[in-house]
């Protein structure tokens, strides 16, 4: 596609429930990560695919998250037992690998907005 | 850990005046910084880009100059408009990792 595309672009759950939210990065661009941005904050680094295969995932704040890429394209992140301290917009970025005459710039989707009740 | 950090917080101007963000990091092995732009309830725009290498980049009526010695980036807008008023979000990325560590953000407003 034309750009990053994220959905849902809101979700409302209740506390414990299991959210997905998809990442649909711009085609031909292998590397993919997932932020967190709180109100007034900057965004928050959870995790970098390289391909299918998480390269740093340091940012993930517990094992109630994970995140899967598997054929290098589209992203799911996945969150259990969702908690009211999860509400936030979790947003998804793309690029080509940084190196040659590739910048690395990183082109970010519209995110989507986790509303935890 | 590097650390970024935005001065100032919040800046309110009146249309057609000059303007500079400024951005600072901690440490200065970076890869690249990056300027956003970034609408209420909307995602991040990349305004622009500048490789460690470089001093500056311009776009437009926006220009970035990189000082990365002193860990310091300008982001300094011209003739600004109403429509300039967003946040704008400065990142640094390591030189030896791929993510982008992003600054709290200056939240710009132009009066017409």
């Amino acid at each position: 596609g034309a750009g990053v595309s994220q959905t849902p672009s809101n979700k409302v759950t209740e506390k414990g429930k299991y959210v997905e939210l998809r990442c649909d990065p711009i085609s031909g661009h292998t590397a993919l990560y997932w932020y967190r941005q709180s109100l007034g904050q900057g965004p928050e680094f959870l995790i970098y695919f390289q391909g299918t295969g998480a390269a740093d995932d340091s940012g993930l704040p517990n094992d109630r998250f994970f995140a899967v890429r598997p054929e290098g394209s589209v992203s799911t992140l996945k969150i259990q037992r969702t908690e009211r301290g999860d509400s936030a917009v979790y947003l998804c970025a793309s690029s080509f690998p940084s190196g040659g005459p590739n910048t690395g710039e990183l082109f970010f989707g519209e995110g989507s907005r986790l509303t935890v009740l | 850990k590097q650390e970024v950090t935005q001065i100032p917080a919040a800046l309110s101007v009146p249309e057609g005046e000059n303007l500079v963000l400024n951005c600072s990091f901690t440490d200065s092995a970076i890869y690249n910084l990056q300027w956003f732009r970034q609408d209420p309830g909307k995602g991040l725009t990349s305004l622009l880009l500048i490789q460690s290498s470089q001093r500056e980049q311009t776009s437009g009526r926006l220009n970035a100059s990189l000082d990365k010695s002193s860990g310091r980036s300008t982001l300094y807008i011209a003739a600004s408009q109403p429509g300039d008023s967003a946040t704008y979000l400065c990142a640094v990325r390591g030189e030896y990792g791929n993510k982008l560590v992003f600054g709290a953000g200056t939240i710009l407003r132009v009066k017409s």
